[in-house]
């Protein structure tokens, strides 16, 4: 069964304290995996897609990378604007129907 | 640039009564999505439209209905809500289900049946 489990669920920074969020899969072939930020009360924001282990992407304080197992989101230097539910996604070869697998998301705090 | 619209932001039934959630999109997307989010639960699927003209279950179908009006138009109907479908409803889009192909969600409708 294609699963996303994501770690830890709750996570509280200082502004200026690096910090990883983790995203660990199991799917029948990767097609892409997906982060997204949502802020409270709003529909999920795209950051970022990877399709192939060792591949990673940047956009200003956030890093995302990928293994064949796992993802990891990092976050250098942190402002508490950067403060929100950031979501992990998959989505299988198989069946090709375009679904995502939603994980259950991190919330992350940053006080200043 | 309006992207996906749903409407009504907020609503509150009561057990048994019916409703339909709308959705729009301006991107000329093939694909559309409703998904369902509860604490702890994450984003889970309802039912998805591959193409205009075709839809099919997702991961929590029963209970609901959904309507491919036409391209732009994905409607998900609550015939005899529970309170079990208290949740926020969200409808997605995306241009097809290839690779690079972003999907793109809409603002919510948070929905209380009581």
């Amino acid at each position: 069964e294609d699963q996303v489990t994501q770690s830890p669920e709750a996570l509280r920074l200082q502004e200026g304290e690096s910090s990883s969020l983790n995203c660990s899969y199991t799917v029948s072939g990767l097609r892409g995996l997906f982060w997204y930020r949502q802020d409270p009360g709003k529909g999920p924001e795209f950051l970022f897609t990877l399709y192939s282990a060792g591949e990673e992407k940047e956009k200003e304080r956030l890093k995302a990378t990928l293994t064949k197992k796992e993802s990891f989101l990092h976050i250098t230097a942190p402002k508490p604007e950067d403060s929100a539910t950031y979501l992990c996604a998959v989505q299988a070869r198989k069946g090709n129907t375009g679904k995502l697998i939603f994980g259950q998301g991190t919330t992350l705090q940053v006080k200043p | 640039n309006a992207g996906v619209t749903q409407t009504p932001k907020f609503q509150v039934l009561k057990t048994g009564q019916s409703m339909t959630l709308q959705c729009a999109q301006d991107m000329n997307h093939n694909s559309m999505y409703w998904y369902r989010q509860d604490p702890g639960m994450g984003l889970r699927l309802i039912y998805y439209s591959a193409s205009e003209g075709t839809t099919d279950k997702g991961e929590v179908p029963n209970g609901y209905n959904v309507s491919r009006l036409n391209k732009r138009e994905f409607s998900l109907r609550l015939e005899s809500a529970a309170p079990s479908q208290t949740s926020v409803y969200f409808c997605a889009s995306r241009e097809g289900q290839g690779l690079g192909n972003t999907i793109y969600f809409g603002e919510g409708s948070w929905l209380t049946v009581v």
